[in-house]
């Protein structure tokens, strides 16, 4: 079985600010990890991922994450938020068998310019 | 290619209507996924293709839900006898699983937003 749980549903932070948006997992197999940006009514945008290898993963926009599997957890970071990054962000895991995507209840940023 | 698109992006429908939403995927992949993503939650898997056959479905998906990939191509979602619950935004998503993507990345589209007065 997978899940994810995603702490903070809400987090805002000053324009140039660290963004830290929390994602811990739950796997009975060797986990795949996603974040997914959804902008206001749009689809899911891919950020990164991991899959294996190294466990520091850098995505687009200036966004990364790393995996540690001690302590379950795949934390998205940004070392200086824009005002564009204002927007619900989620968490996903997949993994060897598994055919969908569990997601996590998703973190909306905001931006304080 | 432009991604996997759906339609209509909208839909408003009355209570006992039926309604069918359209998902166009990236071309060459092999399977397509739907999800129903309510208000203040993650997507939530309801089914998915490898190509046109129907391998799984999730218990969200109840009798009045159905759905299609007949040439394993595009894509229908049909929902009978609609409900106020079944308001949600409903995904689409595609991937091409194999030896260059073993970890079933996933391409989704923008979505159809569901409204049953």
């Amino acid at each position: 079985a997978q899940s994810v749980t995603q702490l903070g549903s809400h987090v805002s932070v000053s324009e140039g600010a660290l963004v830290l948006l929390r994602c811990n997992y739950s796997s009975s197999v060797p986990p795949y990890l996603f974040w997914y940006v959804q902008y206001p009514n749009q689809g899911l945008q891919l950020l990164l991922k991991y899959t294996t290898g190294a466990t520091l993963v850098k995505g687009i926009n200036g966004f990364e994450a790393e995996f540690k599997k001690s302590e379950t957890s795949f934390h998205l970071t940004k070392p200086s938020a824009h005002m564009s990054d204002a927007a619900e962000y989620f968490c996903a895991v997949s993994g060897t068998g598994a055919n969908n995507l569990f997601f996590g209840t998703g973190t909306r940023l905001t931006v304080i310019p | 290619d432009t991604g996997v698109s759906q339609d209509p992006r909208h839909k408003i429908t009355k209570r006992g209507q039926n309604v069918t939403f359209r998902c166009d995927p990236i071309s060459e992949h092999n399977r397509l996924y739907w999800y129903r993503q309510t208000l203040g939650q993650g997507p939530e898997f309801l089914t998915y293709f490898q190509n046109e056959a129907q391998l799984e479905k999730s218990r969200l998906l109840s009798d009045r839900f159905s759905a299609e990939r007949p040439k394993g191509s595009f894509s229908t979602l049909e929902i009978q006898r609609t409900e106020q619950g079944d308001s949600a935004m409903y995904l689409c998503a595609s991937s091409l699983v194999g030896p260059i993507n073993p970890y079933n990345e996933q391409f989704f589209g923008p979505g159809t937003r569901l409204t049953v007065l």
